[in-house]
């Protein structure tokens, strides 16, 4: 089947902008996870779902961040009033649940803010 | 706290030569270990895992790592490198019991000389 699918690949906005991006995880994967890669840098944990289970937002670096997921289904990280500093590639992954079962990511969106 | 060292920004390596990207944790216990490659434009591809049993771990595309304990560290090897093993090569580690977290290294870039 397909694997992690996310859009747009790439987005260019301005400060101040909110900006939506959106995963699409393996179908059957319960466990969905963003990560933020800044340029020369390792991922940095966003958030994880996991079923029906509240999130964990711990690595949420700001309330401008948010994320949602409905069900097992499609996710969408939104950042609100968007900084240079946000400039960054996000990634999403899913797996089957737990830390034993692989992580399987997705191409990523390339953000850059103006 | 859990953190991940891979202390080689970038490497050179002519193609058939040997490859070996270090990798250090610190972790309490007996940590999970992963090592993901990251090709331009690609996301991230799980190339081996370690959980328990056997220190020495054989993954795709020729790749190995061993799990030295006493080092913390799990690095990752290739007999003779192709060049399209040329990316950047990201090593984590995830706490185990139940914990999703993953905690990635800031990457080693990989060059492949003809």
């Amino acid at each position: 089947g397909a694997g992690v699918s996310q859009s747009p690949s790439n987005k260019v906005t301005e400060k101040g902008k909110d900006v939506e991006l959106r995963c699409d995880p393996i179908s059957g994967h319960t466990a969905l996870y963003w990560y933020r890669q800044r340029l020369g840098q390792g991922l940095e944990f966003l958030i994880y779902f996991q079923g029906n289970s509240a999130p964990d937002k711990s690595g949420l670096p700001s309330d401008r961040f948010s994320a949602e997921r409905t069900g097992e289904s499609v996710s969408t990280l939104t950042i609100q009033r968007t900084q240079q500093e946000d400039s960054a590639v996000y990634l999403c992954a899913s797996s089957y649940g737990t830390a034993q079962e692989t992580q399987y990511f997705g191409p990523g969106t390339r953000l850059l803010v103006l | 706290a859990q953190s991940v060292t891979q202390p080689d920004i970038h490497i050179t390596v002519s193609e058939g030569a040997s490859l070996e990207l270090r990798c250090n944790y610190s972790y309490g216990a007996t940590p999970y270990l992963f090592w993901y490659v990251q090709s331009p434009g690609q996301g991230l591809q799980l190339l081996l895992k370690y959980f328990s049993g056997d220190t020495l771990v054989q993954g795709i595309k020729g790749f190995e790592a061993e799990f030295k304990r006493s080092q913390s560290s799990f690095n990752l090897r290739k007999p003779s490198v192709h060049w399209s093993d040329a990316a950047e090569y990201f090593c984590a580690v995830g706490a185990g019991g139940g914990t999703y977290k993953y905690i990635f290294g800031t990457g080693t870039r990989l060059k492949v000389l003809a």
